[in-house]
C-alpha cells in the first residue's frame, strides 16, 4: 500500500483558502486519493476521491497532477468549523485495507 | 442520513475485566470494520467482515481481543482481560460497495478509558 506524506500541521484565518499537499510517491496505477476530515471526538468523515485532474463538491476541492505522486486538498473560504484533523490516504478502491497516517492537523483562527 | 450506530459512547473499567462495544452499520452495508485510534495517531483497522466473514484480522490481538458479526449486521468487539494500553478511541466503520472500500461511513466511536 502506498505510503502517503502531509504537513503535521497548518494554521490559516476565516476565509482564506486553505491548501494540504500529500505526498503519496509509491503510488499504482490502481490506486484512488481520499481525503477525511476528523473532528475532536468524532470519527472520521470521508471528503473526496479522486484519480486523476481535479474533482470538486461541495465541501472541498481535489487536484491531482498528471503523475499522480502528489495531491492537494483545497478548502475554499474556511471558517472556525473547519478546525479538523485531514487525512490523506491511497489504496485500491477494492483493496481490502486502507492505512490512515497522523493527518494534518488544521488550526483556523478569527 | 443514515448513521453508523455505536454504544456506548463512554466506558471506563479497571485493568483485567471484560468489555463489548456494540455498532450497528448503516442498512444495506456488507462490509464492517473496527477501528482503534490513539490519541494523536490516525485510526488502526483491527479487523474487517465481509457480510458475517472476517476477511482481515491480522491487526487484532487475538489472545484479548474478539469480533462477531452474527447475521451479517451489527457487530460486537470485546476485549478480555482488558490492559491500560487499551485505552483509545474505538471505531466502527460500514462501506457500502466492494468496489467502492475507500470510501467509508463511521460511527461517533466508543472512548475506553482502563485503569
Amino acid at each position: 500500500l502506498a505510503k502517503t506524506t502531509q504537513p503535521i500541521s497548518m494554521d490559516s484565518y476565516e476565509g482564506q483558502e486553505v491548501n494540504i499537499t500529500c505526498s503519496h510517491n509509491n503510488i499504482a496505477t490502481n490506486d484512488y486519493i481520499t481525503w477525511y476530515q476528523q473532528f475532536p471526538s468524532q470519527g472520521p468523515r470521508f471528503i473526496i476521491q479522486g484519480y486523476k485532474t481535479k474533482v470538486t463538491n461541495e465541501v472541498a476541492s481535489l487536484f491531482i497532477p498528471a503523475d499522480r505522486k502528489s495531491s492537494t486538498l483545497s478548502l475554499p473560504r474556511v471558517s472556525l468549523s473547519d478546525t479538523a484533523v485531514y487525512y490523506c490516504l491511497v489504496g485500491d478502491s477494492s483493496a481490502s485495507k486502507i492505512i490512515f497516517g497522523s493527518g494534518t492537523r488544521l488550526s483556523i483562527r478569527p | 442520513e443514515a448513521e453508523v450506530a455505536q454504544s456506548p459512547r463512554y466506558k471506563i473499567t479497571e485493568k483485567s475485566q471484560a468489555v463489548a462495544f456494540w455498532c450497528d452499520p448503516i442498512s444495506g452495508h456488507a462490509t464492517l470494520y473496527w477501528y482503534r485510534q490513539i490519541l494523536g495517531q490516525g485510526p488502526e483497522l483491527l479487523v474487517q467482515f465481509q457480510d458475517e466473514s472476517v476477511v482481515d484480522d491480522s491487526q487484532l490481538p487475538k489472545d484479548r481481543f474478539s469480533a462477531e458479526r452474527l447475521k451479517g449486521v451489527d457487530s460486537t468487539l470485546k476485549i478480555q482481560p482488558a490492559e491500560l494500553g487499551d485505552s483509545a478511541m474505538y471505531l466502527c466503520a460500514s462501506s457500502p460497495r466492494t468496489s467502492e472500500l475507500t470510501i467509508q461511513y463511521f460511527g461517533a466511536g466508543t472512548r475506553l478509558s482502563v485503569l
